[in-house]
């Protein structure tokens, strides 16, 4: 059975840090990664999405990269804003039917 | 182009009685995996619908059933509510393979008291 744990839980930094979300994973047979993001009491947004054959996806400010092999994933935030602070999510799907299997998020507090 | 759509948003309800919840796929994509999120948790994957049938299902019990149209929208559906079902429920859309994004819709918020 599939489990994602992600470090830290919380977060706490001051405006203009740069900062790195961990995520780990037990079974390597994995399809695709994606983070999102989700806002108190909101749905999902989707950040990036890596396919298991890739080592690495940009945008913008954020950096997500692939370590298949070890089980692991992270996710750096350049110059990190205020309004980066919300809860990030990693999920793994492993199988054809693209099923998620989610850690249980690091929630991020950026302040001015 | 609307995105994936979830109603109602909030939603209150008692022990024992009975809720359906609506989801509708972003353009384009024919497959709706419901998940359910409770507080300062990570989402849990209820079932999956393609085709308009259940194609995979997680560790829930029969009291959580689904359907889907044939115009690609579904429903959950949870009977015999229990106080444990208070959570966040997530419908989350994609198009065919399983190397596309998954779109989440707002969610809809159940209490049950």
């Amino acid at each position: 059975k599939q489990e994602v744990t992600q470090i830290p839980a919380a977060l706490s930094v001051p405006e203009g840090e740069n900062l790195v979300l961990n995520c780990s994973f037990t079974d390597s047979a994995i399809y695709n990664l994606q983070w999102f993001r989700q806002d108190p009491g909101k749905g999902l947004t989707s950040l990036l999405l890596i396919q298991s054959s890739q080592r690495e996806q940009t945008s913008g400010r954020l950096n997500a990269s692939l370590d298949k092999s070890s089980g692991r994933s992270t996710l750096y935030i350049a110059a990190s804003q205020p309004g980066d602070s919300a809860t990030y999510l990693c999920a793994v799907v492993n199988s054809g039917y693209s099923t998620l299997t989610f850690g249980k998020g690091t929630m991020l507090l950026v302040s001015p | 182009d609307a995105g994936v759509t979830q109603s109602p948003t909030h939603l209150i309800k008692t022990r024992g009685q009975q809720v359906t919840l609506r989801c509708s796929p972003k353009s384009g994509h024919d497959t709706v995996s419901w998940y359910q999120q409770a507080l300062g948790q990570g989402p849990q994957f209820i079932f999956q619908y393609y085709e308009e049938e259940e194609r995979q299902r997680g560790n829930f019990p029969d009291r959580f059933s689904g359907h889907q149209f044939p115009n690609y929208s579904s429903e959950l559906n949870v009977n015999a509510l229990l106080l444990g079902d208070s959570a966040l429920y997530l419908c989350a859309t994609n198009g065919r393979g399983s190397r596309s994004t998954q779109y989440f819709g707002p969610g809809t918020r159940l209490t049950v008291l």
